[in-house]
């Protein structure tokens, strides 16, 4: 596998439902990110891991829990989600300097993410 | 607060004709700046990025953009588009986190 990766593709699950969303990086970055992207509005950022530590945390509820157990996976735990929560979530990654700036970021196909 | 601003929604072209999307940023650091193509149902993809130097870059397909720093400005460009160019474009610019704050997108649609 190369880039970036992540599944499953599409998700359907119910308000009660406990799933977990799966992203690998094969490039060898030092950082990565959770995004959503709705219909009709700017990628928002979720989440950002750089050095596996997380450095921002956007205002997200907290039904959504981040993990990033190393450099090269990141999880997005999710729990009792609500119907506007469906969108598509995007996993990025990029290599990160000590100014906080970054070359750019590579995104993985996303995850269609339907709640009922 | 930074912020991306992009002109159009949705852009509508025959094949041939010449492609301008607008692209405004307000940010008050370095900026590094970067245009996305998202062809449908594909991941998001680079298309160019401007971090310093010559500020008229090219990218693949074609594509150039030119970054005016009084303007705020980094507009994509192409001289004749291809029916193959439709999907949905997204310009960036690094958020200070290592992060990128984009803009809304816009549509282009190109007819064969």
């Amino acid at each position: 596998e190369t880039g970036v990766t992540q599944t499953p593709r599409h998700l359907v699950m119910g308000m009660t439902n406990k799933k977990s969303l799966k992203c690998e990086q094969h490039l060898g970055h030092n950082a990565m990110y959770w995004y959503k992207q709705s219909a009709k509005k700017p990628l928002e950022l979720m989440f950002v891991y750089s050095l596996e530590e997380r450095v921002e945390n956007n205002s997200v509820p907290s039904r959504f829990s981040p993990e990033c157990p190393n450099s090269s996976h990141l999880f997005l735990h999710l729990h009792t989600l609500q119907p506007e929560d469906s969108a598509l979530y995007l996993c990025a990654s990029s290599q990160v300097f000590g100014t906080g700036m970054t070359y750019e970021q590579y995104f993985g196909p996303g995850t269609r993410l339907t709640v009922t | 607060a930074q912020s991306v601003s992009q002109h159009n929604h949705h852009v509508i072209l025959s094949e041939a004709a010449s492609l301008e999307l607008g692209c405004n940023y307000s940010y008050g650091g370095t900026v590094n700046l970067f245009w996305y193509v998202q062809y449908p149902g594909q991941h998001l993809q680079l298309l160019l990025k401007y971090f310093s130097g010559d500020p008229l870059v090219k990218g693949i397909k074609g594509f150039e953009a030119e970054f005016i720093k009084s303007n705020f400005s980094f507009n994509l460009r192409k001289p004749s588009v291809q029916w193959s160019d439709t999907a949905e474009y997204f310009c960036a610019v690094n958020g200070g986190q290592g992060n990128l704050i984009f803009g809304k997108g816009t549509k282009l649609s190109v007819k064969p």
